[in-house]
């Protein structure tokens, strides 16, 4: 049982370039979310989902895509990279039926130049 | 938006001493509360949380307590040991994004000095 998994851990684009990064859990969980960390500050709801198919915004949407075609995989999209996102993106997922407690992702940082 | 907020953002304490870690909240609505440890270089990890319908929960060494008339929540560690060095967080659910989701506030960093 590997839990959530992310990648890639490191990653550095350029303004303007695209990419996705990668959240997987075998948990069979429901409910996904992605959040983003800066410096000195707590963690930050980008998008979340609450099943296959269906995708809601979080606190700090702009400039982040996502979608939800399996139970297992999360990934969000990047579509034109700015200096803001850079930031260590956290995936994580939680079983909303039996409790809120969410399992997080080791983190990808990501540094856009 | 929520608003989880923590009155010190760093905390140095003695090997062998208890720490207390603070966190007011905002929303009257969240009836769940979660704190998260988080080591350098790594995702958050689950410590302890509590219902809206309790005062007080005791983990192994650790002990959350809710006072939902002031909006306050602490996290205590007893006997705090190197490996508790961290940045704790607290969390609360709800507000306008639904219930299911978590709202942080800004952490604090223990320090644990041998």
């Amino acid at each position: 049982n590997a839990g959530v998994t992310q990648t890639p851990k490191f990653q550095v684009l350029k303004t303007g370039q695209s990419m996705t990064l990668q959240c997987a859990q075998d948990m069979n969980h429901e409910y996904m979310s992605w959040y983003r960390q800066d410096p000195g500050m707590g963690l930050r709801l980008i998008h979340y989902s609450v099943g296959a198919g269906i995708t809601d915004q979080g606190e700090v949407p702009n400039g982040y895509n996502v979608s939800r075609s399996t139970t297992e995989d999360f990934p969000l999209r990047l579509l034109s990279a700015a200096p803001s996102q850079t930031s260590v993106y956290f995936c994580a997922s939680s079983d909303p039926d039996t409790t809120y407690e969410q399992y997080f992702g080791p983190g990808t940082r990501l540094t856009v130049t | 938006g929520e608003s989880v907020g923590l009155h010190l953002p760093t905390l140095s304490v003695q090997e062998g001493d208890n720490s207390i870690i603070n966190c007011a909240y905002s929303n009257s609505a969240s009836d769940y509360f979660i704190w998260y440890k988080q080591e350098s270089g790594k995702g958050p990890q689950f410590i302890i949380d509590i219902r809206s319908n309790m005062d007080k929960r005791q983990g192994q060494r650790v002990t959350v307590l809710l006072n939902k008339t002031v909006k306050h929540l602490s996290l205590q560690i007893a006997a705090t040991q190197p490996g508790d060095s961290a940045v704790y967080f607290c969390a609360e659910n709800g507000g306008p994004t639904g219930a299911n989701n978590l709202f942080f506030g800004t952490g604090t960093r223990l320090t644990v000095i041998p």
